[in-house]
């Protein structure tokens, strides 16, 4: 099965809170990363993570992992229809023959309504 | 930040002609840049990692006589998709490792090339 999981299709309205849930396998990852992916666009690095740390914050973007239960969580506060795209999440081993290698999840779709 | 940058963004061509992709870091030196294909509503698939002045290292199940890797300078790899047929259609998009910060984790992404053989 995949090595990273999430959840296909998330809705939230406009002002709310979103959060984005993904699953790794690999407890020897690295670095997780959130990176959006707007229609017909390349990704775009959200946050990412090193996996000595439980939580990182940057202004409307709030990450939390959880190493034992192998969990990563993206929180956007006041989820605005511009955050509407696709999220994916992502991990990578600091292995020399595994850097730069993401293991990339199969993205969550977010649609933000009004 | 860092920028990379491809081109074409989109591109169709007749099937049986061979397609070149660039990949560009304009702000910084790539170390490592690597190729992805995305296929639609899917995740990205790693197709290679390109090293420069090095052979590109396929990712299993990828051919390299069909997806030619050149990483001719520290700001430049180009794919060319050679013979391509319709199954190849799909959205190709690199990514490379800054040679300044290489152990900062951090990869940036091209904003894609789609590529359509009809």
């Amino acid at each position: 099965g995949e090595d990273v999981e999430q959840s296909l299709f998330l809705s939230v309205r406009e002002g709310d809170s979103s959060v984005i849930n993904c699953t790794y396998t690999d407890s020897s990852s690295t670095y997780l990363y959130w990176y959006k992916q707007e229609p017909g666009a390349g990704l775009q690095l959200l946050t990412y993570i090193f996996s000595n740390m439980d939580m990182k914050q940057d202004q409307r973007l709030t990450v939390l992992l959880n190493k034992k239960d192998k969990h990563l969580s993206l929180r956007i506060a006041d989820t605005q229809t511009g955050d509407s795209a696709i999220y994916f999440c992502a991990e990578m081993k600091e292995a020399t023959d595994s850097w730069g290698k993401f293991q990339f999840g199969a993205g969550t779709q977010v649609v933000v309504t009004p | 930040g860092a920028v990379v940058s491809q081109h074409p963004s989109w591109v169709i061509c007749k099937s049986g002609t061979s397609v070149k992709i660039e990949c560009r870091s304009l702000d910084f030196q790539a170390t490592t840049m690597f190729w992805y294909r995305q296929f639609p509503k899917q995740s990205l698939m790693l197709m290679a990692t390109s090293n420069e002045g090095s052979k590109a290292t396929y990712e299993q199940g990828v051919e390299k006589d069909k997806f030619l890797i050149n990483h001719a300078s520290l700001t430049l790899s180009t794919l060319t998709v050679t013979s391509a047929h319709p199954e190849d259609s799909s959205f190709y998009i690199c990514s490379a490792i800054d040679r300044a910060n290489p152990n900062t984790g951090e990869l940036f992404f091209g904003e894609g090339s789609r590529l359509t053989v009809l």
